[in-house]
């Protein structure tokens, strides 16, 4: 049963990085095609953040595309993201997928100062 | 982008009575491979969402036979047969075939 983890700080100060780590169990990372995150600020929808394939190659949401990057540690069996210069708009459920069926639960940042 | 426009966007239904939501997209979501990249999403309070069905009409592992999807190129529906209180939430239709991957806006469906 493939699972994944969110994890990372739940307030980040304007300005500052967003940095969330997903960490997957039951299934190795390196074997994936393309692991994912998703957003959604609280009450509503859903954005596609950007994917990481197998191959290394990443591809961003271009209106987040300057401030993200989506990294890989196969040894960990993790994958991260980093969200830059964040602002309130970016307070959100934050998810990390192995697209188009497995989730982790989501973690909720909120970007305060 | 691709938009991604649901309809309606809340749905009260009464227990054991049929559920319609219709998705429609921009553009084409079929693939030169032969596959049309559409997929919908239960999102139940307070959880992420779950796969009810990929790739237009295929049932996830699990998904109850009550749900079913249908349509092609652009137009797109999920039916329920007979709406169950476990059905309550948010339903999300999802195009990947072309990045960025871009949902609707999301259905809320009640129990009247």
């Amino acid at each position: 049963q493939v699972q994944l983890q969110e994890s990372g700080p739940g307030l980040v100060k304007p300005s500052e990085t967003l940095s969330l780590t997903c960490t997957v169990s039951g299934y190795s990372i390196s074997s994936g095609y393309y692991w994912g995150w998703i957003r959604q600020p609280p009450g509503k929808g859903l954005e596609w953040i950007g994917s990481i394939y197998h191959s290394g190659s990443t591809y961003y949401n271009p209106s987040l595309k300057s401030r993200v990057t989506i990294s890989v540690d196969t040894s960990k069996n993790q994958f991260s993201l980093k969200l830059s210069s964040v602002t309130a708009a970016d307070t959100a459920v934050y998810y990390c997928v192995f697209p188009p069926d497995y989730w982790g639960q989501g973690t909720l940042v909120t970007v305060s100062s | 982008d691709i938009v991604m426009t649901q309809t309606p966007l809340s749905l009260s239904v009464t227990p054991g009575q049929p559920a319609s939501i219709s998705c429609k997209s921009s553009q084409s979501l079929l693939h030169s491979d032969g596959k049309t990249y559409l997929y919908w999403y239960l999102q139940k309070p307070g959880q992420p969402p779950q796969l009810l069905i990929y790739e237009v009409s295929n049932r996830f592992s699990g998904v109850p036979d009550r749900f079913s999807g249908s349509g092609s190129g652009t137009d797109f529906t999920l039916k329920i047969s007979r709406v169950e209180a476990e059905d309550v939430g948010v339903y999300y239709c999802m195009q990947s075939i072309q990045l960025p991957w871009t949902f609707g806006q999301g259905t809320k469906v009640e129990i009247k």
